[in-house]
């Protein structure tokens, strides 16, 4: 049973519109974190919270915003989709204890804008 | 700055043999966290196994051993006894301790083929 989930699993959507990916953990961890995969591609770190109200962009520029209002809710927008955007969206997250433990991730949104 | 190299875009291992999966990494904090995740084709990320760099004995974990050379900074991931399961992308991933904070960069990924 996932500890963090993502929904949608698939998204197809034309260009212009606007989208906001969910994901949600039920382990009270205070780290989230989005990554953005091309296909059998390195993970990019897109945008990362330490906590309630803290947000910060990641390595790579992305045209997302994300907001954190709750512990367990980390949600991802994009006002207007291109093209350009399509790819696979993964969301983690990770407790206080240290550099020892691995991330949880989600299962992954996979987008597709036409 | 901090960053992550896996030399071998795709391995094949005959089922029931053990293959290593190469990584280098590269970081002037002294404290750092190496980590190897699997994915199969589903997509979902799986955490693996985990490498401290105060660590002085070799990860193990089931099947999965981390072959770390602290010198050479490697980080090297043995599987035994290949399983057809195991077909997947692995990914070798690195955190560092201090002004990296939490994030964690992953390698470019190797794609394993488990043959029957």
């Amino acid at each position: 049973e996932a500890d963090i989930y993502q929904t949608p699993r698939y998204l197809v959507i034309g260009t212009g519109k606007k989208i906001t990916l969910e994901c949600s953990q039920t382990m009270g961890h205070d780290k989230m974190y989005w990554y953005q995969q091309d296909p059998g591609m390195e993970l990019h770190l897109i945008h990362y919270s330490y906590g309630v109200n803290s947000t910060e962009k990641g390595d790579l520029s992305s045209e997302s915003t994300v907001s954190r209002i709750r512990t367990e809710h980390f949600p991802l927008t994009l006002e207007s989709a291109r093209p350009s955007h399509t790819s696979q969206y993964l969301c983690a997250s990770s407790d206080d204890r240290g550099l020892n433990y691995g991330y949880t991730f989600g299962s992954g949104t996979r987008l597709t804008v036409v | 700055a901090q960053k992550i190299t896996q030399t071998q875009p795709g391995m094949f291992v005959q089922e029931k043999e053990a293959v290593t999966l190469d990584c280098t990494y590269d970081t002037s904090d002294p404290s750092y966290g190496l980590f190897w995740y699997k994915q199969p084709s589903s997509g979902e990320m799986i955490f693996l196994i985990y490498q401290g760099s105060y660590d002085q004995q070799n990860a193990t974990e089931g099947r999965y051993s981390l072959n770390f050379q602290k010198a050479r900074k490697s980080a090297n991931l043995v599987i035994s006894a290949s399983q057809l399961g195991d077909s997947a992308m692995y990914f070798c991933a690195m955190r560092e301790g201090g002004t990296g904070g939490f994030k964690t960069i992953f390698g470019a990924g190797t794609r394993l083929f488990v043959k029957a």
